[in-house]
């Protein structure tokens, strides 16, 4: 079965400081999807970035970019110039392959970890 | 057709009581599904349909639960004789065949309180 760990309950920053939380997971897969979700407070959860793990180039999406390692089945979401909108829980998720032997379409998900962002 | 939505958004029921809930996805997503999460974890795969196929219950979803999707559009999940340890947001979320590695779309959920 597939597990996601996500090792920082909270973390913090400083406004238009750079943050890095961290995810591992655990698969005997070999091609999956990677997710970084984030969900403001009272809000719904919307996708921040994505990854494919055939992929060997790390996904960036403006000030988020991901650090991929998939031999130690890592993967590390970075925020540059972070701002105080970025104040969210963000969760790191992991999901089969379509393609996959007995693939399912669910996402599993970390626990989170929730970010502040200072002013 | 702005996103997934969901209703009620806050629900509060006595012990003992059924309780419904509404999702509607996007109109053009042919997946649905339903996902529970509870104070300070991830959310938690329930069940997913397509179109208004159930194709895959998690064990999470006990016999005092069902789910469906008469027409293949809106869905409702059900808990018969909640129980305090129902208390949860309950999120539902849709996305469209082939477009998987883009992740879902996530309603609001509907945050619910057994009393």
């Amino acid at each position: 079965a597939q597990t996601v760990t996500q090792s920082q309950p909270e973390m913090s920053v400083q406004e238009a400081e750079t943050v890095t939380l961290s995810c591992t997971y655990d698969t005997s897969e070999n091609n999956y999807y990677l997710f970084w979700y984030k969900q403001p407070p009272s809000r719904q959860m919307i996708l921040v970035i994505r990854q494919e793990a055939y992929k060997q180039q790390n996904a960036t999406e403006n000030r988020f970019s991901v650090n991929f390692q998939k031999a130690a089945k890592s993967f590390s979401l970075k925020i540059s110039d972070s701002q105080l909108g970025d104040t969210a829980m963000y969760f790191c998720a992991f999901m089969k392959h379509r393609l996959a032997t007995d693939s399912s379409y669910k996402l599993i998900f970390g626990s989170g970890t929730r970010l502040l962002v200072r002013p | 057709d702005t996103g997934v939505s969901q209703d009620p958004r806050h629900k509060i029921t006595k012990r003992g009581q059924n309780v419904t809930f509404r999702c509607d996805p996007i109109s053009e997503h042919n997946r649905l599904y339903w996902y529970r999460q509870t104070l300070g974890q991830g959310p938690e795969f329930l069940t997913y349909f397509q179109n208004e196929a159930q194709l895959e219950k998690s064990r999470l979803l006990s016999d005092r639960f069902s789910a469906e999707r008469p027409k293949g559009s809106f869905s409702t999940l059900e808990i018969q004789r909640t129980e305090q340890g129902d208390s949860a947001m309950y999120l539902c979320a849709s996305s469209l065949v082939g477009s998987l590695r883009y992740g879902y779309t996530f309603g609001s959920g509907t945050r619910l309180t057994v009393v």
